[in-house]
């Protein structure tokens, strides 16, 4: 299995209030990435970052930032948190060899409620 | 613009029955990967099996099979024989190329749940 893990696993919080979820890898992958789950929706990429300081944003970033000070910590923050923004968070890991995109593996979730 | 149709929400069958998990995709790509990933009840993403569009040779592991149908965008998913321990949302994906190995995108199907019943 790949040396994922997320912290917390799950997180209850107010609307409003900051929130950081962090994601830790020991594989020294380049790429790291943050998706929702939702209902009717699959998995949607929220930001995504291709080394350390190097980040982009996915389809469904308002509201969220991130940084990456360091290869194996990728943070998510929601700056304030609204309750359109209770999900699950997953984490995952890539790492595309020149011309060959690798599969995802991806860490094992956070579950947020924003009350 | 990339998307993956997964039209089967939820599927049920009786254990040791065969099931199939549709997958259709777009793309305007030429060259593009597909993946299966596994959602147990536990939460976890599992992944399954990678397929380059180069490759329309049909995959077999196990109990799992892969019909990989360039003619009809279909990456079709067989389970043989299911069992309990199958049940779970399958995620069919779709992944652009990037030469220069840059950012991968990846489309996700909003996953098919598959109970299997003893």
């Amino acid at each position: 299995d790949a040396g994922i893990t997320q912290s917390p696993r799950h997180k209850v919080t107010e609307t409003g209030t900051p929130v950081t979820l962090r994601c830790h890898q020991t594989e020294n992958h380049r790429y790291m990435y943050w998706y929702r789950q939702d209902p009717g929706h699959g998995l949607r990429l929220i930001h995504y970052s291709y080394g350390v300081k190097d980040t982009d944003k996915g389809e469904v970033s308002d509201g969220y930032s991130v940084s990456r000070s360091k290869t194996e910590d990728f943070l998510l923050t929601l700056e304030s948190a609204t309750s359109s923004q209770t999900s699950v968070y997953f984490c995952a890991i890539s790492e595309p060899t020149s011309g060959s995109p690798y599969e995802q593996y991806f860490g094992p979730g956070t579950r947020l409620t924003v009350t | 613009a990339q998307k993956v149709t997964q039209a089967q929400t939820e599927i049920s069958v009786v254990e040791k029955e065969d099931v199939t998990l549709d997958c259709v995709y777009e793309t305007r790509d030429t060259t593009y990967y597909l993946f299966w990933y596994k959602q147990p009840p536990s939460g976890e993403l599992v992944f399954l099996i990678r397929r380059n569009s180069f490759d329309e040779q049909n995959e077999i592991s196990g109990r799992y099979s892969w019909n990989f149908q360039k003619s009809t965008s279909s990456f079709n998913f067989t389970i043989t024989a299911s069992q309990v321990v199958d049940s779970a949302v399958y995620f069919c994906a779709l992944s652009d190329f990037r030469n220069s190995g840059g950012y991968q995108k990846v489309t996700f199907g909003i996953g098919t749940k598959l109970q299997v019943i003893p």
